[in-house]
């Protein structure tokens, strides 16, 4: 399994401020996700982290407010733009092997929006 | 819209009895199915993975797969109270493309 280290692990932030959001995988991987975990939900996906090219968006999530870099196959960032107090969430980064279907997860950004 | 439905819980089972887990999805072309634990404050942990219709054991944990219900299962045998934590179902795209769509999780609590 990848070992995926993202940072930071917390932030409290005020609105209209940004936030980057990093994600470092130990290996190369095929798949980078972002996701975003509300308070007592489950995981929404906002994007596949595309690498060279620009990310693909889900349904509801705009590029503008979440622009992705992904500049190699084992890193991958996620800014959150103009914050609110509605961003207030898990942000968790995943990846899936070369080999495999599983998608492994860091430990999540838990972020703060006052 | 793909789904996948889990019971939200809370699921309590004694200390060493046996949990049972269960989750519908939607997208009848799913190939592959994951369980998740997930620990309040943490991100999520795979436990499980299953692809074939049937059961596939590793330790306390069995997955069961049933793709002509649609329907996955996991079963926890000697439940420690150190399982107590919500448990995601998870099943990946059709389309091949490794995105997976998560259930909304069953919190499960162990009592000593």
């Amino acid at each position: 399994s990848a070992v995926i280290s993202q940072k930071p692990s917390r932030d409290i932030c005020q609105r209209g401020t940004s936030l980057t959001i990093q994600c470092q995988v130990d290996s190369q991987v095929t798949m980078m996700f972002w996701y975003r975990q509300q308070p007592g939900q489950s995981l929404t996906l906002i994007a596949t982290a595309n690498q060279g090219s620009e990310a693909t968006y889900e349904s509801g999530f705009v590029i503008d407010k979440f622009p992705i870099s992904r500049p190699n196959l084992t890193f991958s960032t996620l800014t959150v733009s103009n914050m609110s107090p509605e961003d207030s969430s898990i942000y968790l980064c995943s990846a899936v092997g070369r080999e495999n279907t599983e998608a492994f997860f860091g430990q999540g950004t838990r972020l703060t929006v006052v | 819209q793909k789904e996948v439905e889990q019971n939200s819980g809370p699921l309590s089972v004694p200390e060493g009895a046996i949990a049972s887990l269960n989750c519908t999805y939607s997208d009848r072309g799913s190939q592959s199915f994951f369980w998740y634990r997930q620990y309040s404050g943490k991100s999520p942990e795979l436990i499980m993975s299953i692809y074939s219709n049937g059961d596939k054991e590793d330790g306390r944990f069995t997955a069961q797969l049933n793709k002509a219900s649609q329907y996955v299962s996991l079963l926890i045998r000697d439940s420690q109270p150190s399982d107590s934590a919500t448990y995601l179902c998870a099943a990946g795209d059709s389309g091949g493309y490794q995105k997976v769509t998560f259930g909304t999780g069953t919190k499960l609590q162990v009592i000593p």
